[in-house]
């Protein structure tokens, strides 16, 4: 299995929700990440997990929340989202942090918040 | 801060024509890849470029890696449409870093 898989596809939220995107990895990768990719623009790193610990932060509103029950799993938990938060958000993942850092992603979760 | 620029930033051209997209930086990279995202899909790796100077090949893609390992190219020969999308170049550095993007159309 050479895939990562996002859930939702498509994601629609007023500021007020509190919703979930769903990412899944069966590759035996032990590095995952999430990015947001507005349009037109390539992706910014928001999260980086290890070995299931968070290794990076890159100064990411606390609005947004990560997690990593597993080390196949990762979650990123939604609460209080602006308008400008809408964007395509994507989970990769890679063997590990050191050496190559081939990245595979996931086919993203488009996120619209009202 | 590091950055990766790519030019052209936008490509429209006609099935058949040859295109080269250039990512350059003033930071040195251990290594460069570069992925292609098609609208709502995620990029996909298209070839890891590690050591300075190296040319690899991928049917009618070429990649260079320059010799200062701060830049690359993307050669495409005979465009289809099928090749179009975004092209992101990302050098690794303490994490990846994408370059700005190229989109590029190939019409029929």
């Amino acid at each position: 299995d050479t895939e990562v898989t996002q859930t939702p596809k498509h994601l629609v939220m007023g500021m007020t929700n509190k919703k979930s995107l769903k990412c899944e990895q069966h590759m035996g990768h032990r590095a995952m990440y999430w990015y947001k990719q507005k349009a037109k623009k390539p992706p910014e790193l928001m999260f980086v997990y290890s070995y299931e610990k968070l290794s990076i932060n890159e100064s990411v509103p606390s609005r947004f929340s990560p997690e990593c029950p597993n080390s196949s799993l990762l979650n990123l938990h939604l609460h209080a989202l602006q308008p400008e938060d809408s964007a395509l958000y994507l989970c990769a993942s890679s063997q590990g942090l050191a050496g190559l850092n081939e990245q595979f992603f996931g086919p993203g979760t488009r996120l619209t918040v009202l | 801060t590091q950055l990766l620029e790519q030019s052209p930033q936008f490509l429209s051209i006609q099935e058949g024509e040859n295109l080269t997209v250039y990512c350059n930086s003033s930071s040195v990279f251990s290594s460069l890849q570069w992925y292609r995202q098609e609208p709502g899909e995620g990029p996909v790796l298209l070839v890891t470029v590690v050591t300075g100077g190296e040319v690899k090949k991928l049917k009618r893609l070429t990649f260079q890696f320059g010799d200062a390992r701060k830049d690359s190219s993307l050669h495409i020969t005979a465009a289809q449409p099928g090749d179009t999308g975004l092209y992101l170049c990302a050098g690794e550095a303490d994490k990846l870093i994408f370059g700005t993007g190229t989109r590029l159309q190939v019409f029929p």
